[in-house]
């Protein structure tokens, strides 16, 4: 079975532009969350979206945005990109078993570098 | 306050040998469970353990154990006879079930990560 794959591997965009990330989870899981992971930092979570709805959003600004579809996949998006939005963006997803024990498979991850 | 701490920016260890990556946590969440990580620099993160709050016994998946203690706070990963490709960072991470929501669990929370580095 095919892992959680993320669109594009790697982004430049300028100051002031708009960006939007996918993400496909893993077949059957339904639970998508959204990670940034600034360099020489652990991820910090932004989002989690479960059958579509928004379940959990970190501490984020409003520039940033998600939703997810009805086949499970989701997009990012961000505006009004910042130099410090420059950074690794992970999507992960998970089956739709309850408990603290779920193990969240991650996608490669999306590069995004802002100038 | 920071939830998850590592203290180790980076650790050196001789190839064949063990080495502890140290790892506390700060929570008042009764039920919570506790996740190692290591990321390469392909910068995909790999799942390595699970240790639960209620769970008795010490986490082992093949190589790699965590020693929890609980009173302590602490949750760090022993990686056994290291090896090249063990070379990578690796984070410590935490849910609580505070956090989740229905049939969907909680978001996880990292900490800053130990780059570890095994010698030949």
């Amino acid at each position: 079975d095919a892992g959680v794959t993320q669109s594009p591997t790697h982004l430049i965009k300028t100051r002031g532009q708009h960006v939007t990330l996918r993400c496909s989870p893993i077949s059957g899981h339904k639970s998508v969350s959204w990670y940034q992971q600034v360099l020489g930092q652990g991820p910090q979570f932004i989002f989690q979206y479960y059958e579509k709805e928004e379940r959990g959003r970190g501490n984020f600004p409003d520039r940033f945005s998600a939703r997810q579809f009805p086949n499970y996949s989701s997009e990012l998006n961000v505006n009004a990109l910042l130099l410090g939005d420059s950074a690794l963006y992970l999507c992960a997803s998970s089956s739709p078993l309850a408990g603290v024990y779920n193990e969240q498979f991650f996608g490669p991850g999306t590069r995004l570098t802002v100038l | 306050a920071q939830k998850i701490t590592q203290t180790q920016p980076g650790m050196f260890v001789q190839e064949k040998e063990a080495v502890t990556l140290d790892c506390t946590y700060d929570t008042s969440d009764p039920s919570y469970g506790l996740f190692w990580y290591k990321q390469p620099s392909s910068g995909e993160m790999i799942f390595l353990i699970y240790q639960g709050s209620y769970d008795q016994q010490n986490a082992t998946e093949g190589r790699y154990s965590l020693n929890f203690q609980k009173a302590r706070k602490s949750a760090n990963l022993v990686i056994s006879a290291s090896q090249l490709g063990d070379s990578a960072m690796y984070f410590c991470a935490m849910r609580e079930s505070t956090s989740n929501y229905g049939g969907s669990q909680g978001n996880l929370i990292f900490g800053k990560g130990t780059k570890l580095s095994v010698k030949p």
